[in-house]
């Protein structure tokens, strides 16, 4: 079955340490993202990428980076600068960015809590 | 940019009821309105979608209808049944340029059974 993989489902750490969030995609998409949940706000839009090699800073980038090595991997790390790093993080992809009415294909989420 | 408000924030209802939430935008220029459906602990999934060029398009309970003048979209399930408890999130897309669907701050709906 062709979808998305998000690794670990819970993440717990300590303050003041970075920790990566796995994202893998079988779809042969393009483009990838990522939003973070909390309750009451939505989803709000990290980071994305439209091809290998190249993304951008979405409306909350702060305190995160991303990479994007491979057209299947576009991994979060959240780093000890974000304020406040606790919530559900999800990743999604779509056949190619500038395809508007193409739907956004989400994985099952990451719930990361630091402590 | 676009700016898309959603409502209501919750919405209980008995099984059986129907069910109504509506979706405001702000970019005159957006043509494609997803829903999708987000089950607890889960990542949300497409349930239905509309392109500006209809007005309103069906799949079994649920519906969407677009009424591009006043800028709104509203999603409609009708005979609810507690399996549709979740929270529902409309997105609205402006054509061109990197697409980046704007999001809703959901619908959390109960459904009673």
């Amino acid at each position: 079955d062709g979808g998305i993989t998000q690794s670990p489902k819970y993440l717990f750490r300590k303050e003041g340490q970075n920790v990566t969030l796995s994202c893998e995609q079988n779809l042969n998409h393009d483009a990838m993202y990522w939003y973070r949940q909390d309750p009451g706000q939505g989803l709000r839009l990290i980071y994305y990428s439209q091809i290998v090699n190249d993304f951008q800073k979405g409306d909350i980038a702060e305190g995160y980076s991303v990479s994007r090595e491979k057209k299947e991997s576009f991994p979060l790390t959240v780093t000890s600068a974000q304020k406040n790093p606790t919530a559900f993080y999800l990743c999604a992809s779509s056949p190619r960015a500038s395809s508007y009415n193409s739907p956004l294909h989400f994985g099952n989420g990451t719930r990361l809590t630091v402590t | 940019g676009e700016n898309v408000e959603q409502h209501p924030s919750t919405l209980s209802v008995q099984e059986g009821d129907s069910a109504v939430i509506k979706c405001t935008y702000s970019d005159s220029a957006s043509n494609y309105f997803p829903w999708y459906k987000q089950e607890l602990g889960k990542g949300p999934q497409l349930i239905i979608d509309i392109r500006s060029n209809v007005g309103e398009k069906k799949d079994q309970r649920i519906a969407v209808t677009l009424n591009k003048t006043a800028k709104h979209f509203s999603l409609h399930i009708t005979e609810t049944q507690p399996e549709d408890s979740a929270v529902y999130f409309c997105a609205a897309s402006v054509p061109g340029g990197s697409y980046i669907p704007t999001f809703g701050r959901g619908t959390s709906l109960i459904v009673h059974p």
